[in-house]
């Protein structure tokens, strides 16, 4: 069964701090990682990752994939109270479906 | 990015009545879009994948009779809760992908928040 771990799931940091979150999956013909950030509502989209090692980055934020350990990790570096949301993990397999994590909730306090 | 539509954002309904949420892509053709439902505090479930022009593929554990997917274009997909009930009070969420499918990230719509008093 495809499934995806995320941890930790809930996180509280101080304004400046930087974070790391951790993806890790199990998916039958895996085509594709990708981080999604979600407040109040539905979720937007981050990062897409096909390809290990390289890394992907915007603004504060950068994520990176590591297909032979099935694993991903997403920084965020100088956070802010606006980054305090749900951060998903969604792994894609070769039925195009996405597989979600339970998601990290980030709450950084000032 | 590519722009999915979904409403209503948020409706209350009577238990027994039907509603029928909408998604739609709006730059761009989906052969495919996926219907979640998210509880309180937890991740999004798949309940479906909507094709167009075809059955849609339901999850196991989803009722196929009670959540109605009909996908009659290229850029719209329907999800109508029948007979709704308390218990089916949830966020409603459906996601698409620009062409080509599948190789690309999927973008959401608003979500649906539904009520059922």
């Amino acid at each position: 069964e495809d499934k995806v771990v995320q941890s930790p799931l809930s996180l509280v940091v101080h304004e400046g701090d930087t974070v790391t979150l951790n993806c890790s999956y199990e998916v039958t013909n895996f085509r594709s990682l990708l981080w999604y950030k979600q407040e109040k509502k539905a979720p937007t989209f981050l990062f897409m990752l096909t390809s290990s090692g390289i890394e992907k980055k915007s603004g504060r934020l950068s994520s990176i994939l590591d297909k032979k350990e099935l694993f991903s990790i997403l920084n965020i570096t100088a956070t802010q109270t606006g980054d305090s949301a749900v951060y998903l993990c969604a792994a894609q397999g070769g039925s195009e479906k996405l597989v979600f994590g339970k998601g990290t909730k980030l709450t950084v306090n000032p | 990015g590519a722009v999915v539509s979904q409403h209503p954002s948020w409706v209350i309904c009577k238990s027994g009545t039907s509603v029928k949420i909408e998604c739609r892509s709006l730059d761009f053709q989906a052969t495919t879009m996926f219907w979640y439902r998210q509880f309180p505090k937890q991740s999004l479930m798949l309940m479906a994948t909507s094709n167009e022009g075809s059955k849609a593929t339901y999850e196991q554990g989803v009722e196929k009779d009670k959540f109605l997917i009909n996908h009659a274009s290229l850029t719209l997909s329907t999800l109508t809760v029948t007979s709704a009930h308390p218990e089916d009070s949830s966020f409603y969420i459906c996601s698409a992908s620009p062409p080509p499918q599948g190789h690309t990230e999927a973008f959401f719509g608003q979500g649906t928040r539904l009520t059922v008093v």
